[in-house]
């Protein structure tokens, strides 16, 4: 059974910094992986999506790296702003036959003014 | 339309009563989602929905959890004797399969049920 674990469960940084959060799964043999927002009291919202077999994706000041076979992803966040506060929740999407998404619990990122 | 919707946006509902939460997927896309979301909690896997496949139920919390995908488009998650514990968001999501492999996950705006 796939299991997705995030650290931090919460960051407070200052703006301006930059930032790293890691997601890490138990089953390697994954399909791609997804990195998602989430504002309080609102639907989620997609970063990225890294294929199996891609290394990284960039859009803008975030970049998502991914180390399939040791089961790990880093998004890192650029220059933080107060917008960028949010949940950050990354999702695999499992192999094989069955392409069921499986969630991390997230990290709750608030970037102080 | 352009994004995933779902209905209604709010339900409250007395313990004991059924409820039914819609969820209209992306046209043209074949995997659907459910997915539930408790108070300060993580997503949890429901159910999904790939194209004509039986269904992967394997989420569900009990019998008394049921979704159903008609025409391969729209779907329906019922809750029966809802009780006070099934109070959370539900949220739906859809992608596709393109020629590129598998695209990203699209959410809807979830469904927020409170049972009192």
């Amino acid at each position: 059974k796939q299991e997705v674990t995030q650290i931090p469960a919460a960051l407070s940084v200052p703006e301006g910094e930059n930032l790293v959060l890691n997601c890490s799964f138990t089953d390697s043999a994954i399909y791609n992986l997804q990195w998602f927002r989430q504002d309080p009291g609102k639907g989620l919202t997609s970063l990225l999506l890294i294929q199996s077999s891609q290394r990284e994706q960039t859009s803008g000041r975030l970049n998502a790296s991914l180390d399939k076979s040791s089961g790990r992803s880093t998004l890192y966040i650029a220059a933080s702003q107060p917008g960028d506060s949010a949940t950050y929740l990354c999702a695999v999407r499992d192999g094989g036959s069955n392409y069921k998404l499986t969630f991390g619990k997230g990290t709750l990122l608030t970037v102080n003014p | 339309g352009a994004g995933v919707s779902q209905s209604p946006s709010n339900k409250v509902t007395e313990k004991g009563k059924d409820v039914e939460l819609r969820c209209d997927p992306i046209s043209g896309h074949t995997a659907l989602y459910w997915y539930r979301q408790s108070l300060g909690q993580g997503l949890e896997f429901l159910i999904y929905f790939q194209g004509n496949s039986a269904p992967d139920k394997s989420g569900l919390p009990s019998d008394r959890f049921s979704a159903e995908r008609t025409g391969g488009s729209v779907s329906t998650l019922t809750i029966q004797r809802t009780q006070q514990e099934d109070s959370a968001v539900y949220l739906c999501a859809s992608s596709s399969l393109t020629s590129g492999g598998w695209a990203s996950a699209f959410f809807g705006q979830g469904t927020r049920l409170t049972v009192v």
